[in-house]
């Protein structure tokens, strides 16, 4: 099983809504990882989670909130957001986080925040 | 800091021809790898191929090769027989071997023609 699932496909919220993306692997894999992405703009790393614990924050805003429950588990959760937080959320997972492995990603998050 | 270029922002091809896409990248390390990734217009990012930049032997899956000049810093991606589920963009990745972020190029839309 090589694969990564989200859900929501499709999710719209207004700006004051909390809600959350949920992600899972069963690859046994111990990194996983939040992007976002434009239209016809390549992915951009938000967050990196290495053996359940937060190792790479890029710096994003705090109406952003990781969480890894388990090793196969990890959410997203969304706070007052901005209208320019619309795009698609994607979340990828990999063997290991050092070392060439590649991630598999799962099929995104449509977001539209209203 | 790595940067990936892909020149060529759009491609066509027209069925059961070739097509290269061009990468070029920018590093000071000797440890990494590189990736290619599709991203059909259902959104799902797949992995395309990889290549060690210690392996000088080109990577090759099926229909896709790649022409690794590590000297020039060019990684480009070959597609042979092109088919019409080939239609994606294409984003060409790097990432170190120290590390596990991938750091993408901007993508190249490629068009298959019947």
């Amino acid at each position: 099983d090589t694969e990564v699932t989200q859900t929501p496909k499709h999710l719209v919220m207004g700006m004051t809504n909390k809600k959350s993306l949920k992600c899972e692997q069963h690859m046994g894999h111990r990194a996983m990882y939040w992007y976002k992405q434009k239209a016809k703009k390549p992915p951009e790393l938000m967050f990196v989670y290495s053996y359940e614990k937060l190792s790479i924050n890029e710096s994003v805003p705090s109406r952003f909130s990781p969480e890894c429950p388990n090793s196969s588990l990890l959410n997203l959760h969304l706070h007052a957001l901005q209208p320019e937080d619309s795009a698609l959320y994607l979340c990828a997972s990999s063997h290991q986080w050092t070392g060439g492995y590649e991630q598999y990603f799962g099929p995104g998050t449509r977001l539209t925040v209203t | 800091a790595q940067t990936v270029t892909q020149s060529q922002p759009e491609m066509s091809v027209q069925e059961a021809e070739t097509v290269t896409l061009s990468c070029t990248y920018d590093t000071s390390e000797s440890d990494y790898y590189l990736f290619w990734y599709k991203q059909p217009p259902s959104r799902q990012m797949i992995l395309v191929i990889r290549q060690e930049a210690y392996k000088q032997q080109n990577a090759t899956e099926n229909r896709f090769s790649v022409n690794f000049q590590k000297a020039a810093k060019s990684f480009s991606l070959k597609i042979s027989d092109s088919q019409l589920g080939d239609a994606a963009m294409y984003f060409c990745a790097y990432r170190s071997g120290a590390g596990n972020m991938l750091t993408f190029g901007g993508g190249t839309r490629l068009m298959v023609k019947p």
